[in-house]
This record gives C-alpha cells, structure tokens and sequence, in this order.
C-alpha cells in the first residue's frame, strides 16, 4: 500500500518565478494538508483541503495557493518566489470521516530558491 | 489557540542509555497529542499519539509517552537509546477538529556508541 506520495523530490526556481509541488495522499484518505518547514524548523501549517476545497488556512500569504482534485490528490502553488520560499514542502493526509487521528506525510519537496 | 514548546534543542545520549526528550504544550481543550520522528532528507514518521484513552501511550521502537494534565506534559521516553534513532523528534499538538498540526520546534537526538 503506497503511502503519500510526492513529486518532484528536489526542484531549484529563480526569484519571481512560480512553481507547483502535487502530492498523491494514501489509499483510502481524503483530506489533504501541506506544510512548509524551513531549515532548523518545525514545519508550519499552510493549508487543508477535502471535498476539493480549501477547508482551514494558516498565516501564508495569497501568493500561496492549492487545488484538490477528484481523485484527492493536490497540488500546491507559490506565485512570485521569494528566496525565503526555500523550504520543505510536506504533504500530510488522513481519511476524514474515521477515528485514526494521525496524518500521514511524504518524504517532502525540496524547494530552492535562488 | 494552541502551541507546544520542546525544552531542548540537542540531546545527547550514549548508546543503550535512556532518552528522555521533554514537551509542554496549551491548549484551550484536551488536546490530542503526537510524537514525529524525521530521519535525515526524509519525510515525518508517527511514532505515537494521544486522544484521550489511556495516558500511557505506546509507541513504535520502543518509545512511550504519558500524558500529564496537571503539568501539561507529554513527554517522550525510552528504555535504551539505539544508534538508529538518532534523528529530529517533534512534538505536535492537534486542532478542535484535528484540521490542523501545530508543531514543536524540534529536538535533536544524538546517540553515540
């Protein structure tokens, strides 16, 4: 049973370019949430998305967007890339409607920005 | 609002000692609580959780957890450190609703032989 997937695994941007990270949540779950963590940090909640919308939203700004398809997967997308965007992006999915709390995460995107 | 502070940034064990990593966390609920584990360039792996069942919580490796209202502490133990579990651990505290993670800083584990 495959876990969460996420591709691409490493990717280097220019300043002011865009980008989009997509992640493939496990067999069976639903909801989909990504984080951002920064060097030498925990990561941060960006946003949260079931039935193919944004459901909750932490202190990111507009430039930071998503979309959840019909098949659960998701995307995220960063307009106008700053050089603090570099991070790890972290996708993290649990099924919604059943008493298993715990979220399961990808091994992340490494975003560079340069 | 909820948060979690992770007393340590490094911890420091030798190989076949005891670990112990330290979280206190607020909440304006009971809260559920986590312990991740992050290896090096990999993702966030659940070694336990709390929802309200028993306050001694169990965990994969080895690793166990209490839960303590009173001090508003989940600690993290185990018995004896092994080389492997050298990694980040985080302590993570949920969301009413459990929409939402809200995530210690980290803390560093260093195992040596």
């Amino acid at each position: 049973d495959a876990g969460v997937t996420q591709s691409p695994t490493h990717l280097i941007k220019t300043r002011g370019q865009q980008v989009t990270l997509r992640c493939s949540p496990k067999s069976g779950h639903d909801t989909v949430s990504w984080y951002q963590q920064a060097l030498g940090q925990g990561p941060q909640f960006i946003f949260q998305y079931y039935e193919e919308e944004e459901r909750q939203r932490g202190n990111f700004p507009d430039r930071f967007s998503g979309h959840q398809f019909p098949n659960y997967s998701s995307e995220l997308n960063v307009n106008a890339l700053l050089l603090g965007d570099s991070a790890l992006y972290l996708c993290a999915s649990r099924p919604r409607r059943r008493g298993d709390y715990g979220y399961t995460f990808g091994s992340g995107t490494r975003l560079t920005v340069v | 609002a909820q948060s979690v502070t992770q007393l340590d940034s490094h911890v420091s064990v030798s190989e076949g000692t005891p670990v112990l990593l330290r979280c206190n966390y607020s909440s304006s609920y009971s809260p559920s609580l986590f312990w991740y584990v992050q290896h090096p360039n990999k993702g966030l792996q659940l070694l336990l959780k709390y929802t309200s069942a028993a306050t001694l919580v169990k965990g994969i490796n080895g690793f166990e957890a209490e839960f303590k209202k009173s001090e508003t502490s989940f600690h993290l133990t185990k018995p004896s450190a092994h080389m492997s579990d050298a990694a980040e651990y985080f302590c993570v505290v949920t969301s009413r609703g459990y929409s939402t993670l809200t995530f210690g800083k980290g803390t560093m584990l260093l195992v040596s032989p």
